[in-house]
């Protein structure tokens, strides 16, 4: 059974352009939460999907958004990007039965 | 809102000795508490949750972690070090109504083994 899975592993952007990564969960989960983790702090609650809605959102721009598929995969996409978006771009995915959410390896974006 | 504060941004233990992490949090409902580990380059694992259940919560490689609702604390423990247990541990919180709504982490705590 495969865990959760993102892409790219790593990516190199500068500075105005757009990004799009990808998640998908693991089987039998359908909510995907993404986080962001800059160098040497804890994981950034940026939103979640569920439905392919965004049912919860935390303190970031409208730069940020996200898309849910039929098939619970999702995506995220920074538009305008900035020097201090260069981080890790955690993604994790949950059940509704499920009190936890489980981590995928993360996207190492840098921006220049 | 909910928050969560480790203390102690590096903790060093000697090879097979105790090892003790500190957590606090705050919340006005009753918390989700998780404790996740992170290795080098790589993405958050679980160790342990607390969910409501048994205050005092075992969870993979040995640590456990005990809730104490009078202290706000989830305190994370292994009785004895090993050297790969060297690592980065956040503490997080979610809820009110599920374990897989947002997760609010901690800064985390970096721990070293010394051989």
């Amino acid at each position: 059974d495969a865990g959760v899975t993102q892409s790219p592993t790593h990516l190199i952007k500068t500075r105005g352009q757009q990004v799009t990564l990808r998640c998908s969960p693991k089987s039998g989960h359908d909510t995907v939460s993404w986080y962001q983790q800059a160098l040497g702090q804890g994981p950034q609650f940026i939103f979640q999907y569920y439905e392919e809605e965004e049912r919860q959102r935390g303190n970031f721009p409208d730069r940020f958004s996200g898309h849910q598929f039929p098939n619970y995969s999702s995506e995220l996409n920074v538009n305008a990007l900035l020097l201090g978006d260069s981080a890790l771009y955690l993604c994790a995915s949950s059940g509704t039965s499920y009190n936890e959410q489980f981590f995928g390896p993360g996207t190492r974006l840098t921006v220049l | 809102a909910q928050s969560v504060t480790q203390l102690g941004s590096h903790v060093s233990v000697s090879e097979g000795a105790l090892v003790l992490l500190r957590c606090n949090y705050s919340s006005s409902v009753p918390p989700y508490l998780f404790w996740y580990v992170q290795y080098p380059n790589q993405g958050l694992q679980l160790l342990l949750k607390y969910t409501s259940a048994a205050t005092l919560v075992k969870g993979i490689n040995g640590f456990e972690a005990e809730f104490k609702k009078s202290e706000t604390s989830f305190h994370l423990t292994k009785p004895s070090a090993h050297m790969s247990d060297a690592a980065e541990y956040f503490c997080a919180v979610s809820g009110p109504n599920f374990g897989n709504e947002k997760l609010t982490f901690g800064t985390g705590t970096r721990l070293t083994i010394i051989p």
